[in-house]
């Protein structure tokens, strides 16, 4: 079976600080994603990566970044924590073909005080 | 950003009856993929439908596909509590592009 493991489940942060969620997946995927699920939004796909090293914005980058140093590993930074950025945050994988399954992660709960 | 508009958004009924979701887009995709997503934990697939007018059953659940592959339908059959749930339809215009629902919320109540 597909893993995608997130490392926190739930956190709590302050306005301001810094927040890393960590993703790894075990089935050698070349993409991964970061989506921000919300009542009443749905899932907005927030970075994706379709490579080591590399990233592409998806519909809502702004104030987050991510990094991609090994294939298994997606990161998620929120630089300085708002808000406005308390969600659920669910890392994905999936292969690279067409008819793209995304294998998803059990998502982290974030709250921002 | 592509539209999937899912309905209805809440549903509540009783153990035992049919229900039909719908996933409505004005966009073509390639393929269109259910997922069912339990409180706490994150998206599971349930089905990936690609050709249009393509039927798959899984058990009591039957999705069709649409056959301008813009649309797409998930009915339960004699539905249970276990079908309880977020049901999310995603569709994909590439390799890389995978489009999301809002959503449609199950209860089935006992």
């Amino acid at each position: 079976d597909v893993k995608v493991t997130q490392s926190s489940r739930y956190l709590v942060k302050r306005t301001g600080e810094k927040v890393f969620l960590e993703c790894v997946q075990d089935m050698d995927h070349e993409n991964m994603f970061w989506y921000r699920q919300d009542p009443g939004l749905g899932l907005r796909l927030i970075y994706f990566s379709y490579d080591v090293k590399m990233k592409e914005k998806g519909d809502i980058p702004e104030g987050y970044s991510v990094s991609r140093e090994k294939k298994e590993r997606f990161s998620l930074i929120l630089e300085s924590a708002s808000t406005n950025q308390t969600s659920m945050y669910l890392c994905a994988s999936s292969p690279n073909r067409s008819g793209n399954t995304i294998y998803f992660g059990e998502g982290s709960w974030l709250t921002v005080v | 950003t592509q539209l999937l508009e899912q309905s209805p958004q809440f549903l509540s009924i009783q153990e035992g009856e049919n229900l039909t979701v719908y996933c409505n887009s004005s966009s073509v995709f390639s393929s269109l993929q259910w997922y069912r997503q339990e409180p706490g934990e994150g998206p599971v697939l349930l089905v990936t439908v690609v050709t249009g007018g393509e039927v798959k059953k899984l058990k009591r659940l039957t999705f069709q596909f649409g056959d301008a592959r813009k649309d797409s339908s998930l009915h339960i059959t004699a539905a249970q509590p276990g079908d309880t749930g977020l049901y999310l339809c995603a569709g994909a215009t590439g390799a890389n592009n995978l489009f999301f629902g809002t959503g449609t919320r199950l209860t089935v109540i006992p």
